[in-house]
């Protein structure tokens, strides 16, 4: 399986403030990405970040709040901008294994906005 | 629209009992594949098995065992002789066209000694 590597593990943050989070993989995958997990609730999608192309956002997200970075097949980077306490969650990495038909994640940023 | 129950939010046991974690899901594709991943209290997504949708064979993995129906649009999760390091966050996922899951609201499983 993949090995997904996150940047912060965790971060305090003061509101207004931006926050970048890097998401490194063991080796080359054409999509991943990006979830974020609300206290107590399940995962969302925020977007999906195919190198060589604008991520895709979901429907609630919006590339001004969250822009993506997918310079290369094996990196990428989510900015949590401008942030509120409202934006307090884990933010997960992901991967798409497309051989094996899985999706593995990163270990999680968990963001704290004060 | 896919869509993924996990109707129970909160499950207690006391050490060594059987538990079964429920999940039903909505799609109109006709290949997907089901997920079950552990997310213990440190956050991260520790993935447990995947089953496509044309194989509905039961799969055990030591104490963990998986039963699909197809039939009743189900992929329970039981855990046998449970261990307190079983306590975690469970989810139930859904992966159809476009390698998205979409994630069922998690079954929170307490292990007491």
């Amino acid at each position: 399986s993949a090995v997904i590597s996150q940047k912060p593990s965790r971060d305090i943050c003061q509101r207004g403030t931006s926050l970048t989070i890097q998401c490194q993989v063991d080796s080359q995958v054409t999509m991943m990405f990006w979830y974020r997990q609300q206290p107590g609730q399940s995962l969302t999608l925020i977007a999906t970040a195919n190198q060589g192309s604008e991520a895709t956002y979901e429907s609630g997200f919006v590339i001004d709040k969250f822009p993506i970075s997918r310079p290369n097949l094996t990196f990428s980077t989510l900015t949590v901008s401008n942030m509120s306490p409202e934006d307090s969650s884990i933010y997960l990495c992901s991967v798409a294994d497309t051989k094996r038909n899985t999706i593995y994640f990163g270990e999680g940023s968990w963001l704290t906005v004060v | 629209a896919q869509k993924v129950t996990q109707a129970q939010t909160e499950i207690s046991v006391v050490e060594k009992e059987d538990v079964t974690l429920d999940c039903v899901y909505e799609t109109r594709d006709t290949t997907y594949y089901l997920f079950w991943y552990k997310q213990p209290p440190s956050g991260e997504l520790v993935f447990l098995i995947r089953r496509n949708s044309f194989d509905e064979q039961n799969e055990i993995s030591g104490r963990y065992s998986w039963n699909f129906q197809k039939s009743t649009s189900s992929f329970n999760f039981t855990i046998t002789a449970s261990q307190v390091v079983d306590s975690a966050v469970y989810f139930c996922a859904l992966m159809g066209a476009g390698n998205m899951l979409t994630f069922g609201g998690g079954t929170r499983l307490m292990v007491k000694p």
